[in-house]
């Protein structure tokens, strides 16, 4: 258990709905990460967010957008999705803003599938 | 931009070392080399990081090419626990907006 909790755990949902994940970092860390695994591919990293403000960005889709709350729990918010859009998505978290060492700790995912 | 190349897969048998290759020639002088796992249905998890100079762990060593243009993963005796889809990341720095580059992995089938 790495601490990082991810809820839902599952998700089913139609073409051009929109939904929330939600994800809280380990007790201490104030970075939070999010990633998008298709099916039977790798990791593409969307968004950081390190105490409250966003702070490095990745292969995010406009449709998508995410924020970081005061306690530091993060939502990442998918808008018109697409059938495309199904995958396992994850969640880190990390102690610092992004400096060299910070091991991102992961959580268990979230499955979206969009029907 | 910025990018890192893995081999798709690779086996290996058990109890013997194993050299997971990455290459990452548009490496920047500040970016860190960062190597992941990921084990059947869990989430990634660290395996070791390093900026130059070769490093070791608990769990695997670290081997940096001098030009930094290159970097192997090495597992000393791998075990079928050591099964799992192993990638290569490069963290930038602030000059670099921080950027954060995942290879497409490496997936280890360890036979026995």
């Amino acid at each position: 258990d790495s601490g990082v909790t991810q809820t839902p755990k599952h998700l089913i949902t139609a073409t051009g709905q929109r939904v929330t994940l939600r994800c809280s970092p380990r007790s201490g860390d104030l970075s939070v990460y999010w990633y998008q695994q298709s099916l039977d591919q790798g990791l593409q990293f969307l968004i950081q967010y390190y105490n409250g403000e966003e702070r490095a960005k990745g292969n995010i889709l406009e449709r998508f957008s995410a924020q970081q709350f005061p306690d530091l729990h993060s939502e990442l918010n998918l808008s018109s999705l697409e059938l495309g859009d199904s995958a396992l998505y994850f969640c880190a978290s990390s102690v610092g803003g992004g400096q060299f060492t910070d091991t991102q700790y992961f959580g268990p995912g979230t499955r979206l599938t969009v029907l | 931009d910025a990018k890192t190349t893995q081999p798709n897969s690779m086996e290996s048998n058990e109890e013997e070392p194993v050299h997971l290759p990455c290459n990452h020639s548009t490496i920047s002088g500040t970016d860190y080399i960062h190597w992941y796992r990921q084990l059947p249905s869990q989430g990634p998890e660290y395996v070791i990081h390093g900026l130059t100079s070769n490093v070791n762990n608990r769990m695997a060593s670290l081997a940096i090419a001098e030009d930094r243009k290159s970097s192997t993963l090495i597992l000393h005796r791998a075990t079928l626990r050591d099964a799992a889809v192993y990638y290569c990341i490069l963290r930038g720095s602030m000059d670099s907006n921080y950027q954060l580059i995942w290879g497409a992995g490496t997936k280890l089938i360890i036979k026995p």
